[in-house]
C-alpha cells in the first residue's frame, strides 16, 4: 500500500478555501485517492474518491496532477462544522475481497476559526 | 446513518475481564473491519475479515480476537482487559469489489476501570 503524507494540522476560519495536500509518491497505477472525515467520537466518512485530474461532489473537490504523487482535498468556504480531521488513503479498489487493508494515517487536523 | 451498527455503544468493565464487541455490516457488504482508536490519536487498523474469512491483520494484540459469522456480522472479542484497551472500538464495511469507500459505524466506547 502506497504511504501517504499529510500536514499534521491547519487553521482557517469561516468563509475560505482550505486546500489539504496529500503526498503519496509511491502510488501504483491501479490505485486511486480516497478522503474521509472525522469529527470527534464519530467513525470516519467518505468525502470523495478520485483517480486523476479533477473530481468534484457536492463537498469537495480533489485535485490530482498528471503525475498523481500527490493529491489535494479542497474545500470550498469552510464553516465552523468543518473542524475535523481528514484523512488521505491511496488503494486499489478494484482488487476482490476488499483487500486493501484502510490503513489510515495520522490525518489532518483541521480547526476553522470565527 | 452509515447502515453499520455496532453494540453496544458503552461499556464500562474491570481490568481482567472480557468483553465481546459486535458489528452488523451494511447490507450486501462482505468485507468488515476493525479499529482502535484511542484517545486523541489515530485510527489503529486491527483486523479485516471478507465473507467470513481472514483477510488481514493489523496491529491486534494476541489478547484480542475476532471472527465474522455466515450472516457476516463480526465480533471482537477482548479478554484480560487492560487500562490500556480504553478506547474507542470502530467497526467498517466495504461493498465485494474491495472499494475503499468504506462505511463506519458509530463505535463503541470501551473503558476499562
Amino acid at each position: 500500500l502506497a504511504k501517504t503524507t499529510q500536514p499534521i494540522s491547519m487553521d482557517s476560519y469561516e468563509g475560505q478555501e482550505v486546500n489539504i495536500t496529500c503526498s503519496h509518491n509511491n502510488i501504483a497505477t491501479n490505485d486511486y485517492i480516497t478522503w474521509y472525515q472525522q469529527f470527534p467520537s464519530q467513525g470516519p466518512r467518505f468525502i470523495i474518491q478520485g483517480y486523476k485530474t479533477k473530481v468534484t461532489n457536492e463537498v469537495a473537490s480533489l485535485f490530482i496532477p498528471a503525475d498523481r504523487k500527490s493529491s489535494t482535498l479542497s474545500l470550498p468556504r469552510v464553516s465552523l462544522s468543518d473542524t475535523a480531521v481528514y484523512y488521505c488513503l491511496v488503494g486499489d479498489p478494484m482488487f476482490s475481497g476488499g483487500y486493501n487493508k484502510l490503513i489510515f494515517g495520522a490525518g489532518t487536523r483541521l480547526a476553522v476559526h470565527p | 446513518d452509515s447502515g453499520v451498527t455496532q453494540t453496544p455503544k458503552h461499556l464500562i468493565t474491570a481490568t481482567g475481564q472480557r468483553v465481546t464487541l459486535r458489528c452488523s455490516p451494511r447490507s450486501g457488504d462482505l468485507s468488515v473491519y476493525w479499529y482502535q482508536q484511542s484517545l486523541d490519536q489515530g485510527l489503529q487498523f486491527l483486523i479485516q475479515y471478507y465473507n467470513g474469512e481472514e483477510r488481514a491483520k493489523g496491529n491486534i494484540l494476541e489478547r484480542f480476537s475476532a471472527q465474522q459469522f455466515p450472516d457476516l456480522h463480526s465480533e471482537l472479542n477482548l479478554s484480560s482487559l487492560e487500562l490500556g484497551d480504553s478506547a474507542l472500538y470502530f467497526c467498517a464495511s466495504s461493498p465485494p469489489r474491495g472499494n475503499t469507500e468504506a462505511f463506519f459505524g458509530q463505535g463503541t466506547r470501551l473503558t476499562v476501570v
